[in-house]
């Protein structure tokens, strides 16, 4: 079957480094992307990987290890605006999943 | 502001009622989905419509009927809907075939559906 796990629930302290890890188990894959979602609001695109390694952008990172089927989310100097659930999606062959998301908050 | 506009944002309907749900994208994009997503579950794919064509039908129950005028608009049509049916229901849009990760979907800020 295809399935995604992620923790879900995270709590840091503002300030900090947190990783928010993902396994997936997909038919194909075609890349693996980051949404960031605030209660009562819209998932927003953090960031994509479709090949092994890190993926910088500002205070967000992403790694990818397609061969262990594994994939984490690095925020750092969390902000209280940080406070959001993380949603990690495989695009398969034809189609997207999505884990349940990870609700992080951040603490002053 | 993602392109992706929904409307209503929140509606309250009986289970005899009939109310549509609309999706408008503005990015150009020639694929369209319908997402359910209730608590503590994730987002459960119910329609993808690909240049105007549906290609994806997750054995979504009758009750809900989807509508693809046009690659810009995606409409889902309600009727007879349970409670269990309460749910944020999203629209997302992306285009496909443009690889290197252009097929991200965007999605629009949901319309959030009690059924009475």
């Amino acid at each position: 079957g295809q399935n995604i796990d992620q923790p879900t629930e995270m709590t840091a302290t503002e300030g900090a480094i947190v990783q928010i890890n993902c396994t997936y188990q997909t038919s194909g894959f075609n890349g693996l992307f980051w949404y960031q979602q605030h209660a009562g609001e819209a998932p927003t695109f953090l960031s994509y990987n479709v090949l092994d390694g890190l993926e910088e952008k500002g205070r967000f990172s992403s790694f990818l290890s397609r061969s262990k089927g594994y994939s984490y989310l690095l925020l750092k100097e969390l902000q209280m605006k940080d406070s959001a659930s993380y949603l990690c999606a495989v695009r398969g062959t034809y189609k997207y999943i999505f884990g349940t998301g990870t609700r992080l908050k951040v603490l002053a | 502001e993602t392109g992706v506009t929904q409307t209503p944002r929140h509606l309250v309907m009986g289970m005899t009622n009939k109310k549509s749900l609309k999706c408008e994208q503005h990015l150009g994009h020639n694929a369209m989905y319908w997402y359910k997503q209730s608590a503590k579950k994730p987002l459960e794919l119910m329609f993808v419509y690909n240049f105007k064509e549906q290609t994806e039908n997750n054995s979504v129950p009758s009750r809900f009927s989807p509508e693809c005028p046009n690659s810009s608009h995606l409409f889902l049509h309600l009727h007879t809907l349970q409670p269990e049916d309460s749910a944020l229901y999203l629209c997302a849009s992306s285009q496909e075939g443009a690889g290197g990760g252009q097929e991200t979907q965007y999605f629009g800020p949901g319309t959030r559906l009690l059924v009475l």
